[in-house]
């Protein structure tokens, strides 16, 4: 069965320190691999994609994700974090074929910036 | 360009009653898929609507149902409510039902006492 698993449930990072969130995930072909930002109280705002192609996406807010296959992850990472980047993230996985819309998602990390 | 709205915010209903979310659509988009977030993880996959119809649906009771109309403009109902229904359930609309980009609303706080 496709799963998705964040390691982590909660990371705190200093301010202007590097970041990386990790996920893995569980599926037999390759898959669509989504990160996802939900603030307190907000929806889920698509951060980055990544369907083929170059393994490295870039995404909004300065974020990059790396496509591994070997090791079926898709880690998060951000160079430096702005206080504004406490949230809660989520990957997501989508089948690649006809199944538009229908996202599996892990369970989240939350993010706290430390000042 | 409006966004995903949903509505209400926040509901409080009692176990055994029934309830209605709604949620419009972003203009253009002519697919609707409803997830079912619990406290603490992450959005689970209740159902999909495509131009009024269902088009694929996660692990959930029948008491699930849903509604699409001529405007793309979608329902969520839930019968015979549990205890374990408590949740954040979110909508989101895309483009068509090939799309993975989805926009979220904010979601309804559903609370069953």
């Amino acid at each position: 069965a496709q799963s998705v698993t964040q390691p982590d449930i909660h990371i705190t990072v200093s301010e202007g320190a590097s970041l990386e969130l990790r996920c893995n995930y569980s599926y037999g072909a390759t898959p669509y691999l989504f990160w996802y930002v939900q603030s307190p109280g907000q929806g889920l705002q698509l951060l980055l994609k990544y369907f083929s192609g170059d393994t490295l996406v870039q995404g909004i807010k300065g974020f990059e994700a790396e496509f591994k296959r070997s090791q079926s992850s898709f880690n998060l990472r951000k160079p430096s974090v702005h206080w504004s980047d406490a949230a809660e993230y989520f990957c997501a996985v989508g089948p690649s074929y006809n199944q538009g819309g229908k996202l599996i998602f892990g369970q989240g990390t939350e993010l706290s910036v430390k000042p | 360009e409006t966004g995903v709205t949903q509505s209400p915010t926040h509901l409080i209903k009692t176990r055994g009653q029934q309830v209605t979310l709604r949620c419009s659509s972003q203009s253009g988009h002519n697919t609707v898929s409803w997830y079912q977030q619990a406290l603490g993880q992450g959005p689970q996959f209740i159902f999909q609507y495509y131009r009024e119809e269902e088009n694929g649906r996660g692990n959930f009771p029948p008491r699930f149902s849903g509604l699409q109309f001529p405007n793309y403009s979608s329902e969520l109902n839930v019968n015979a409510l549990e205890l374990d229904d408590s949740a954040l359930y979110l909508c989101a609309s895309s483009l068509d039902s090939f799309s993975y980009e989805q926009y979220f609303g904010p979601g309804t706080r559903l609370t069953v006492t």
